[in-house]
């Protein structure tokens, strides 16, 4: 696609439910990254991944977060038992492997969830 | 660690005014990229500018420029003749090179109002 597509825009959930966000990256972008934006922490890392495998799980805050992405291309967000905390806007983003390191990042408008 | 900090949190400022939004950073590693991106109220991270840590070189683009200083770590961004649709939060953000990842540490972002 022309960009990077999220779905769904907003999520309200019940604490203790899962959910899934989605992410449709650029077309041919082999790399994809998931960060979390929350009031006073600013943009965190949650995941990075490579085609579909995921080299880099480092910021993922818990067990209960967990991602995949199939195909090289969609990728899925799961956050099972939600809690209060995890309210937040989730981005992705991708980006083609140019430049080692340096690779822009082209982002989404993001998946605002909020749990109850 | 890899650190980023935006003292500044939110400056207002009068339309035509300049502005400079100050970043400063922190890393070990001798080889890094610096970013600046600006998030509109539509929630998408547009990409502005990327530097690699061996081009201190400064750079003017029509009412952008950027000085990069290596040896106080700071990677400043100015806007001149500030317009409303500059209104947005800014981040700068700082590039781990650790081969295709592109992983980015952002600082909190600089929320900028500039008003009619």
């Amino acid at each position: 696609g022309a960009g990077v597509s999220q779905s769904p825009s907003n999520k309200v959930t019940e604490k203790g439910k899962d959910v899934e966000l989605r992410c449709d990256p650029i077309s041919g972008h082999t790399a994809l990254y998931w960060y979390r934006q929350s009031l006073g922490q600013g943009l965190e890392f949650l995941i990075y991944f490579q085609g579909n495998s995921a080299p880099d799980k480092s910021g993922l805050p818990s067990d209960r977060f967990s991602a995949e992405r199939t195909g090289g291309s969609v990728s899925t967000l799961t956050i099972q038992r939600t809690q209060q905390e995890d309210s937040a806007v989730y981005l992705c983003a991708s980006s083609s492997r140019i430049y080692s390191g340096a690779n822009v990042l082209t982002f989404g408008a993001g998946s605002r969830l909020t749990v109850l | 660690a890899q650190k980023v900090t935006q003292a500044q949190t939110e400056i207002s400022v009068v339309e035509k005014e300049d502005v400079t939004l100050d970043c400063v950073y922190e890393t070990r590693d001798t080889t890094y990229y610096l970013f600046w991106y600006k998030q509109p109220p539509s929630g998408e991270l547009v990409f502005l500018i990327r530097r690699n840590s061996f081009d201190e070189q400064n750079e003017i683009s029509g009412r952008y420029s950027w000085n990069f200083q290596k040896s106080t770590s700071s990677f400043n961004f100015t806007i001149t003749a500030s317009q409303v649709v500059d209104s947005a939060v800014y981040f700068c953000a700082l590039s781990e090179l650790t081969g295709a990842n592109s992983k980015l540490t952002f600082g909190k972002g600089i929320t900028l109002s500039v008003r009619p």
